[in-house]
């Protein structure tokens, strides 16, 4: 069975500093992997997802996250925080194609960035 | 841009009734989805569904819960006789088509469901 983990339940920076949310992910197989953001009182906003190919992968609002297939992991990363960046995000992964006929997601259970100005 | 939409936003019953969640998902998508969150837990796949049946399901999603898509745009989740666990947030979420790999699911703002 797939698991995924974000270590950190909360991660603080300041506006205008790199940012990383870490992600590792545990899949038979090769992973498909995802970053979902959460607003509050909103639904989850897909960010990114890592299918093939390249190991960095660019998304919305200049989110990129990294590959590391030796590490496991899927750090999502961003080169200068915005205090609008301040929200909850979600990594996830699917498995490979089981041939039930859908892609369901596991995700980790979040991590709480806040943006400080 | 087209998104997914859910009502109501927030749903309270009492223990053992039934309650119905609905979805309006993206028009040109064909797999629907439903997952839930309770509080301060993950978020959990409960069900996929495609050409009118069920894909998968998890353990959680037993005999008390069903999935319909009554017509070309609702996809519905019922809770036959809701339980104190089954408060949680309703996620339904679709995408578009399998090709070589996962197409992104889409999600909607999610129902609140408190059981009391």
């Amino acid at each position: 069975a797939q698991s995924v983990a974000q270590p950190e339940d909360q991660v603080n920076v300041a506006e205008g500093n790199p940012l990383t949310v870490k992600c590792t992910y545990s899949v038979s197989g090769n992973p498909y992997l995802f970053w979902y953001v959460q607003y509050p009182n909103r639904g989850l906003q897909f960010l990114l997802k890592y299918i093939t190919g390249d190991n960095l992968v660019k998304g919305s609002y200049g989110f990129e996250a990294e590959f590391n297939k030796s590490q496991t992991s899927f750090h999502l990363k961003k080169p200068s925080a915005l205090v609008s960046d301040s929200a909850l995000y979600f990594c996830a992964v699917s498995p490979q194609y089981s041939g039930a006929g859908s892609y369901q997601l596991t995700f980790g259970k979040g991590t709480k960035l806040s943006v400080i100005p | 841009e087209p998104e997914v939409t859910q009502t109501p936003s927030h749903q309270v019953t009492q223990m053992g009734q039934e309650v119905i969640l609905r979805c309006v998902p993206i028009s040109n998508h064909l797999y629907f989805y439903w997952y839930r969150q309770i509080l301060g837990q993950k978020v959990e796949f409960l069900v996929s569904f495609y050409n009118n049946e069920i894909s998968e399901k998890s353990e959680i999603f037993d005999d008390q819960f069903s999935v319909e898509r009554p017509d070309g745009s609702n996809f519905t989740l019922k809770i036959r006789s809701t339980k104190l666990e089954d408060s949680a947030m309703y996620f339904c979420a679709s995408s578009e088509a399998i090709h070589r790999g996962p197409d992104t699911q889409y999600f909607g703002p999610g129902t609140r469901l408190t059981v009391l």
